[in-house]
Formats: C-alpha cells, structure tokens, sequence
C-alpha cells in the first residue's frame, strides 16, 4: 500500500545532540513538509520541499535543518540549538504545492529530551 | 494574513447526539478548505474538503458547506459514535501561498 512511514514512533534525545527523524514516501508525491504539533497549539510548519535539492523555511525553523535528497525522502534533524525539541512532529506530503491538493501524513514522531 | 479559528474543545457528547465543530476563517483570496481527523497516536487523515463558496464536503457521515458570505466551513455529523472521538482539525490553502493553515484543533469524546 502506498502511505508515508516516519521512524522512528518514539524517540529520546540527551542535550546537546542531534538526532534526525526519517520519512519516506511511496506515493510518488512532489512536496513534502514536516510540522510540529505542541499540545493546544495545531500544527506549525518546520519546512517543507517542492521538489529534489529544493526546500524552503517554514513559520518555525529556527534550530531544524533538512534534505532532499531523493523524491522519496525528506529527513529531518533536530540540532542542539532548538531549545525545546520535545514534540510531536508530523511529516506530509502532496502531489504538488497546490491549494486544491490534500496532504497525507504518516503517523508521527514523538520525540522527548532526557 | 490567512488564519482559521475553530472552537475549543474537549467537547463531550453522547452517542446518536449531533454534532457541531465551528469553523471560520480569515483569507485575502479564494481559498480551499479542508476539515482533518486525528485518532490518539496517529497522524492526520482528510475527512473532506471544498474548493470554491456553496460547495459541500461530506464523508463518513460528516458534512461541511463553504460559506463564502459568513466566511465558515462548519463541521456537522447528524449522529456521533464513540468511534468519532479524536481531534478534528479546520485548515485552509490558498492559491497565493504554499502552506496550509491549520486551526488550533477541537478534541472530541463521545459517551456509549
């Protein structure tokens, strides 16, 4: 079946390290974005890419960076200077970056700081 | 800029009740708009849309109308199980921009 897979579920970080959250797709989909979602707070857009080797800031990327690589898959890495990582983050993408276009999820990264 | 308001919840209500989440939104040009399900632990999944004013999502039994006049995209379900209960999400997309904005979300129990 063609979906989004995010790896991993779970995900525990000491200070001061980075870690990158993987996502892949198989829906043959040009844009990708990645959110994060605070309890209260909706989704907030980290970044996103229309297209291979292109990608653009999104309202929150401040301490995140991220590659594409590859039309399958958009990794994100959660730097040492985002003050406060923990969060639920989400990875979507469409077809194209078209408002009439849905985005499909994956089901999610919840990461937490020891 | 573009925003979407939708109400807050927890609302709690009980099975066969209906429901009502409201939506309104705020946009400079014609936006599309979406109405999103989130089940505990998962990501989110489209439960419908509308592209243009007067047109009416529906899905699973839930239903919404652009009203372009009042600016809102109400989400309806004439009768509620206890499987609806999750978060339900209000966004929109304008041609102008290439982002979806998201409402704060509106979490759902439903009682048996």
């Amino acid at each position: 079946d063609g979906g989004i897979t995010q790896s991993p579920k779970y995900l525990f970080r000491k200070e001061g390290q980075n870690v990158t959250l993987s996502c892949e797709q198989n829906l043959n989909h040009d844009a990708m974005y990645w959110y994060r979602q605070d309890p209260g707070q909706g989704l907030r857009l980290i970044y996103y890419s229309q297209i291979v080797n292109d990608f653009q800031k999104g309202d929150i990327a401040e301490g995140y960076s991220v590659s594409r690589e590859k039309k399958e898959s958009f990794p994100l890495t959660v730097t040492s200077a985002q003050k406060n990582p923990t969060a639920f983050y989400l990875c979507a993408s469409s077809i194209v970056v078209d408002s009439n276009q849905p985005q499909h999820f994956g089901d999610g990264t919840r990461l937490s700081i020891l | 800029g573009n925003s979407v308001t939708q109400m807050e919840g927890p609302v709690t209500l009980s099975e066969e009740a209906f429901l009502t989440i409201n939506c309104t939104y705020t946009a400079t040009g014609y936006p599309s708009l979406f109405w999103y399900v989130q089940y505990p632990g998962e990501g989110l999944q489209l439960l419908l849309k509308a592209t243009k004013a007067d047109d009416k999502g529906s899905n699973k039994g839930f239903e919404a109308t652009y009203r372009k006049e009042t600016t809102s995209f109400h989400l309806e379900k004439g009768s509620v199980q206890v499987s609806d209960s999750a978060v339900y999400f209000c966004a929109l997309s304008d041609r102008r921009d290439d982002k979806i904005i998201f409402g704060k979300g509106t979490r759902l129990h439903i009682l048996p």
